[in-house]
């Protein structure tokens, strides 16, 4: 079953533009995390996020968990050609050591 | 490290026969994770394990499935028979153990597997 849900499906932006990612989620969690996959590669870990953490940081990337919402958000900041991808997030279920579950993603077009 | 190695990239078989795919995590990590992605479906978590042992096989979706982790360096998944829904990118995934959570998880590239 889906965890994590991303809105919008699908996003496409031109270069140098702000894109924002939005993910919803059912239960309680420990930490939230955001993948990335280019076109025929496996995902990659952006950024963790834990419960008790609002906002956090990693170079052009923000992302901001409301756990009352049950909602996080990305953004990537001035975007390049090379974001382009389907971006993903995942959560566990609250409890330490469980498996993450992912939601379908957003993919991002950045062109330029 | 080399990353999470999978094999094979493709395959590409007949419906009813065996499929076998591989996986060696990264050295260290004692979590691995099976999952299938298609598009109607997403990421679909099949099972896990820690330490070798399979923790959670509820994603698997019948007997024809089957996953073995024989040792800390080598995982496989096995279809049979397989059928033409299984048509799908396979990836293996390892982490380490974290306080508090899961932590990040390794992916490998995928097996893409297409059943005719």
């Amino acid at each position: 079953s889906q965890q994590g849900e991303e809105d919008p499906q699908a996003l496409s932006i031109q270069e140098g533009e702000n894109a924002t990612m939005n993910c919803s989620y059912k239960t309680s969690i420990n930490n939230l995390q955001w993948y990335r996959q280019n076109s025929g590669r496996g995902l990659v870990h952006l950024i963790l996020i834990r419960s008790n953490e609002r906002e956090k940081h990693s170079g052009r990337l923000r992302v901001t968990l409301d756990t009352s919402k049950k909602s996080s958000s990305l953004l990537i900041t001035a975007s390049r050609a090379a974001d382009t991808a389907s971006y993903f997030c995942a959560t566990d279920a609250g409890q330490a050591g469980t498996a993450l579950i992912f939601g379908k993603g957003t993919t991002l077009s950045v062109s330029s | 490290d080399a990353g999470v190695i999978q094999s094979p990239r493709h395959e590409v078989t007949e419906m009813g026969q065996e499929v076998t795919l591989r996986c060696k995590p990264i050295s260290g990590h004692d979590y691995l994770f099976w999952y299938r992605q298609t598009m109607m479906r997403g990421l679909e978590l099949l099972i896990y394990f820690n330490n070798n042992v399979p923790i959670d096989d509820s994603g698997m979706p019948e007997d024809r499935f089957s996953a073995k982790m024989p040792n800390a360096s080598f995982s496989t998944l096995k279809i049979q028979p397989s059928e033409p829904r299984d048509s799908a990118v396979y990836f293996c995934a390892s982490s380490k153990s974290m306080g508090g959570g899961t932590g990040e998880l390794f992916f490998g590239e995928g097996s893409r597997l297409t059943v005719l």
